[in-house]
């Protein structure tokens, strides 16, 4: 099936820094990306949707300028976590589909902020 | 809004039990249902689906029927096997014709098999 890769798999940064997250569609080429994050034992929550392109968009709640999406091409969109603080330590998944079929999912990223 | 609810866990089984995780859901309009499977270190992977009430979805002898009056989507296997730990996912669309957008998922529910 399609694979996506995340990268890195674990990061821990220092509070007030930016952390930058790569998500990949490793054998295809991805129209759509979705970011998702999940806290402990929690079910994933929508966080944006990335159309290769054009500007991602952001589910209510969501602060566009603390998380930035970039969807540049058709196999990588990247979330950069700006100025994060430790309440933005999460675990950070992302998806990947091209046209209307499933979404395949990377297997995430555990940003831990100090 | 659209909400999913499924059973806490941890479920522990022997191998050859069978299982069941509940699900039920919320919706406005008539959703497509999914259950996800994540294995350790791997992404969430489509286990199986069903677009309409009354379909049943079944996988790797996993299955799931849509109860559209029950509003319900349990998971079901006759006799698990190691190799099936996992935590499961429910999750609902509201997208037409089956497909994937904007989904909604439910807290997982984490299975271990012991042999």
């Amino acid at each position: 099936g399609a694979v996506v890769s995340q990268h890195p798999s674990w990061v821990i940064c220092k509070s007030g820094t930016s952390v930058k997250i790569e998500c990949r569609s490793l054998d295809f080429q991805a129209t759509t990306m979705f970011w998702y994050r999940q806290f402990p034992k929690q079910s994933l929550m929508l966080m944006a949707t990335s159309n290769e392109g054009s500007k991602a968009t952001y589910e209510q709640g969501v602060e566009k300028d603390k998380f930035l999406i970039n969807h540049a091409s058709l196999t990588l969109s990247t979330l950069t976590v700006t100025s994060a603080h430790p309440e933005d330590s999460s675990f950070y998944i992302c998806s990947a589909r091209q046209g209307f079929i499933e979404q395949y999912f990377g297997p995430g990223t555990r940003l831990t902020v100090t | 809004g659209n909400s999913v609810t499924q059973m806490e866990g941890p479920v522990t089984l022997s191998e050859e039990a069978f299982l069941t995780i509940n699900c039920t859901y919320t919706a406005t309009g008539y959703p497509s249902l999914f259950w996800y499977v994540q294995y350790p270190g791997e992404g969430l992977q489509l286990l199986l689906k069903a677009t309409k009430a009354d379909d049943k979805g079944s996988n790797k002898g996993f299955e799931a029927t849509y109860r559209k009056e029950t509003t319900s989507f349990h998971l079901e296997k006759g006799s698990v096997q190691v190799s099936d730990s996992a935590v499961y996912f429910c999750a609902l669309s509201d997208e037409p014709g089956g497909g994937s957008e904007k989904l909604v998922f439910g807290k997982g529910t984490k299975l271990t098999v012991n042999p």
